[in-house]
This record gives structure tokens, sequence and C-alpha cells, in this order.
């Protein structure tokens, strides 16, 4: 399959911890990367491979991959964290990118 | 730092081509190590990945939208571009530009800012 699947809403008190997740078969093979998106902003790459965050991304920010799970966790949720999360990677192929059907976190 | 900026008409007919144009700044088009790539997100809706081009001149497209795109690059201007023929309403969304790397460990990074088309007579 080369489709991924996402919680479509997911919510969290400020504060606490909240995991976003990812399933599909191709993450068997491939890493997920994971991007975060405001209202009427581009998305922004927040993590990618095992657990690797781009400079400027807050290290409440966390990656993992569990056979064909990967999950973004973010522990002591912010206001600021509420917002669209996308997880991407190739299909099973490896040649062909395909991303979740996305997120809405909302931090209480 | 790289930074992507897309171009074209907001509004395109239905039956007709929609052609889009990404600027690279910052950085060259013609490094071996990334792809250059269309991202589409219809409003209110999720992303999906359109097609990415290698400067080998390999492109790799979304099955569903193969038939009718074409993804080329311009080392010249430093631009890469988007076609998209025979656009229909549901074709109508923000679409972006983005780089990847060539690896197996991979992400999406930069986006330009995005631009909306709209499909529509």
């Amino acid at each position: 399959s080369s489709e991924l699947t996402q919680d479509p809403a997911v919510s969290v008190a400020l504060g606490q911890t909240v995991r976003i997740t990812c399933q599909g078969d191709s993450l068997r093979s491939y890493y997920a990367s994971w991007y975060q998106q405001k209202p009427g902003q581009a998305p922004a790459l927040v993590m990618y491979g095992e657990n690797n965050r781009p400079s400027g991304i807050p290290d409440r920010f966390s990656g993992s991959r569990s056979g064909n799970t990967a999950s973004l966790t973010i522990t002591g949720a912010q206001a600021e964290d509420e917002a669209d999360y996308y997880c991407g990677s190739r299909d099973i192929s490896g040649n062909l990118w395909v991303f979740g059907g996305g997120t809405k976190l909302t931090v209480l | 730092q790289l930074q992507l900026q897309e171009s074209g008409p907001g509004l395109v007919k239905p039956s007709e081509t929609l052609s889009l144009t990404c600027t690279v700044s910052g950085g060259s088009i013609s490094r071996t190590t990334y792809y250059w790539g269309w991202i589409r997100q219809p409003p209110g809706k999720g992303l999906e990945w359109i097609g990415s081009h290698y400067y080998t001149g390999n492109t790799y497209y979304n099955p569903s939208l193969k038939s009718r795109v074409t993804i080329s690059v311009d080392t010249s201007k430093n631009q890469f571009s988007l076609k998209m023929s025979s656009v229909t309403a549901a074709d109508t969304a923000v679409y972006y530009c983005v780089r990847h790397p060539v690896v197996i460990v991979d992400w999406f990074d930069p986006w330009g800012q995005g631009t909306l088309v709209t499909v529509s007579s």
C-alpha cells in the first residue's frame, strides 16, 4: 500500500505530552518526515529520519518508528504547537512520495 | 539560505493548462544531491505530492496525475516549472514548490510560500 494513515484530530492539555502517529506499509522500509502547518502558512519541516530536528525546532519535539508506525511526540505541549501535522514518506516502491491525511492538534 | 518562490496565473479556465514557475534563490538548482518538486493542497484538505525532478532528467510523478503533468528545470534561470494540462475544478489548490534530498532518509525543505490556483471559467 502507498497510503499513510493519521488520526484526523488529537487534543492535549497545555504542558502535557501528546503523540501523533502515522501508519503505513512503506514505513517499514523508509522513515517518515513530519510537517507542521499553521493557518495560512506553508508547511514547515519539524522532524525527519530516526529522530532529527531541523535547526530552530524545539527539543520538546521528538520522533520514533516501530514497525509500520511513525510517531511525532511533543513533550510539554505549548499553545503555539496548535497546528495541523502531516507525515510524509516514500511509498513502497521508493520512487514516489506520499503524505498522511493530517492530524489537527488542539492544545487545551 | 535557500528560498523558493512560486509564480504564475492565479486563475485558469477548465480544460486549459496550468503553468507555474518556481524561482530558486540562495543556491544553485544544478546541485546533484537534490530533487526539485511540487506539492499541492486543495482548500481545507491535505497535502498531495505531484512530482519531483532530478538533474539527470529522471522525473517521478504521482500516478494519479502522471498523464497530465510535466516538471522541467531551467538551470540558466535557476528555475523549475510545473505544467498540468486539462485542468478541472478539482485541481484548484495551493501549489507549493519544494526541494528534497536524494537520500533514503529524506524530507521536504524548504517550501515556497505557495500560490493559490483557482480553476474556473
